[in-house]
C-alpha cells in the first residue's frame, strides 16, 4: 500500500467551477499536509500548509484535513483558466521529516 | 534571494557516461534534498543532507551519489548512467526550525539517456 494516494486525473472543468482535489494517506502518524501546484516543466511551488486537522483558507483556495478519514482535500473555488496545472498533496510526520508526496492531479480549466 | 537553481536545464546523455547534477541555494537552508520526477510517478526521494558532511539515502538511492561540503550546494553524482534514470530530477530545501517547515524546489533538470 503506498504511503499517500492521489487520483491523477486528469481533471477539466469550465472556468469559474468549484475543483475539489483530494488524497488519501495509510499513515497516521503524519502531522502536516501540503498542497503543491506544479506548472508544466516547472518545479513544484507550495500552495497551502496545514497542520493537523481543520481547515485552512487562502484566498480562493481552502486546504481541509480530516484526521479520523486519513483524507484531505484542497478546494479551488472560481477556478480561473490560471489554475491549470497539476497539483500535489504531500504530509510529513514532524518537522524535519521526510515528505510523501501524492502522484499528482493534472487539473486544466477550461475558458 | 535567487531561491534554489540547478543546472543545467536539459542534458542527454549516452549510456555508461557520468554526469553531476549542481543545486544551490541561497536561504541557508540546512536540509536539501534530491527527488526524481517520472510521469504518473510523483516525487521520488533520491537522497538527502540535513547539514553539511551529512548525507542519507532516500527511497531511490540506487546509481547515484551525494556530498555535502557547504551548506549551498548539494550535487547529484550520476556514474554509469543508464536509460532507467531518464527522468525530471528536482533539488528542493528546508529548514526545519522555522514554523512551516515547506521544501523550495528549484526548477528542475530534465535528462535523457539514450
Amino acid at each position: 500500500q503506498k504511503e499517500v494516494e492521489q487520483d491523477p486525473g486528469p481533471l477539466s472543468v469550465p472556468e469559474g467551477a468549484i475543483v475539489s482535489l483530494n488524497c488519501t494517506y495509510s499513515n497516521s502518524a503524519f502531522q502536516y499536509f501540503m498542497w503543491y501546484r506544479q506548472y508544466s516543466r516547472k518545479g513544484p511551488e507550495l500552495l497551502m500548509y496545514t497542520y493537523s486537522s481543520g481547515n485552512k483558507e487562502d484566498g480562493r483556495f481552502t486546504a481541509q484535513v480530516d484526521k479520523s478519514s486519513k483524507y484531505i482535500s484542497l478546494f479551488i473555488r472560481d477556478s480561473q483558466p490560471s489554475d491549470s496545472a497539476t497539483y500535489l498533496c504531500a504530509m510529513s510526520e514532524g518537522t524535519g521529516n521526510q515528505f510523501y508526496f501524492g502522484t499528482g492531479t493534472s487539473l486544466t480549466v477550461i475558458p | 534571494n535567487a531561491g534554489v537553481t540547478q543546472t543545467p536545464k536539459f542534458r542527454i546523455l549516452k549510456i555508461g557516461q557520468s554526469m553531476t547534477l549542481q543545486c544551490t541555494q541561497d536561504m541557508n537552508h540546512n536540509y536539501m534534498y534530491w527527488y526524481r520526477q517520472d510521469p504518473g510517478m510523483g516525487l521520488k526521494l533520491i537522497y538527502y543532507s540535513v547539514g553539511a558532511g551529512i548525507t542519507d539515502k532516500g527511497e531511490v538511492p540506487n546509481g547515484y551519489n551525494v556530498s555535502r561540503s557547504t551548506t549551498e550546494d548539494f550535487p547529484l553524482r550520476l556514474e554509469l548512467a543508464a536509460p532507467s534514470q531518464t527522468s525530471v530530477y528536482f533539488c528542493a530545501s528546508t529548514k526545519p526550525e522555522t514554523s512551516t517547515d515547506t521544501q523550495y524546489f528549484g526548477p528542475g533538470t530534465r535528462l535523457t539517456v539514450l
